[in-house]
């Protein structure tokens, strides 16, 4: 069964330091969305992403934050300077077409600022 | 602001038996409810999705409805195995387009033999 993978699961980095997320959405997936969740809360909408530009954005996704979809297969997040309040789960989902579709969501990748 | 708000944060039960979690959400324009089960560290999995017009639907053991008008929903799960133990996490989709979702905080299901 095809799922959404991400790497890495685990990324350590030091504050102010470039982070590049990747995730690999299922193939014929159209619409890409990037979810974080700091640790014992909600998840909470990032960002999604259709047909090489972003669809929708929160009010989290600031100019630190931008995506890409670099070739036809990677999707990635990438946190400029990187803040101690950026730790947390990165989670990347795809959808086929939007609406009632179902998002897979990949494994996550967890990011410590130090 | 688009909230989704869940009971109880957290329940034990017994294996075999049955339990009930609840979710109550003020988003608007309403597009669907969705119920996921999030095990500790993994992504999401979805288990329903609804739309205004669905008050019932059912995946295996579990089975979820919504009221649309009182903004309300439930997941029941029935005979509860080990393997139910996760974050069951109720996430309610906003927009004509649907595709931004609001989750709310989960419930925290422990079942023990």
């Amino acid at each position: 069964e095809p799922e959404v993978t991400q790497t890495p699961s685990h990324q350590v980095t030091q504050m102010g330091q470039e982070v590049i997320l990747r995730c690999v959405p299922i193939s014929n997936h159209l619409y890409f969305y990037w979810y974080r969740q700091i640790l014992g809360q909600k998840v909470e909408f990032l960002v999604s992403f259709y047909n090489n530009e972003i669809s929708e954005k929160s009010e989290i996704f600031d100019d630190q934050f931008s995506v890409e979809r670099p070739d036809g297969s990677n999707f990635t997040l990438k946190i400029r300077s990187t803040k101690l309040e950026d730790s947390a789960m990165y989670f990347c989902a795809s959808t086929r077409t939007q609406g009632t579709y179902e998002q897979y969501f990949g494994p996550g990748t967890r990011l410590t600022v130090t | 602001k688009n909230q989704v708000e869940q009971s109880p944060q957290s329940l034990i039960i017994l294996e075999g038996k049955n339990c009930t979690l609840q979710c109550n959400y003020t988003v608007s324009p309403f597009s669907n409810l969705r119920w996921y089960k999030q095990d500790t560290g993994r992504g999401p999995v979805s288990l329903t999705i609804m739309t205004f017009s669905e008050n019932t639907k059912s995946n295996g053991r579990y089975t979820a409805t919504l009221d649309a008008d009182t903004k309300q929903s439930s997941l029941h799960i029935t005979a509860s195995q080990l393997s139910d133990s996760a974050s069951y996490i109720c996430v309610v989709s906003a927009g004509a387009a649907g595709n931004k979702l609001t989750f709310g905080g989960g419930t925290r299901v422990l079942v023990k033999p």
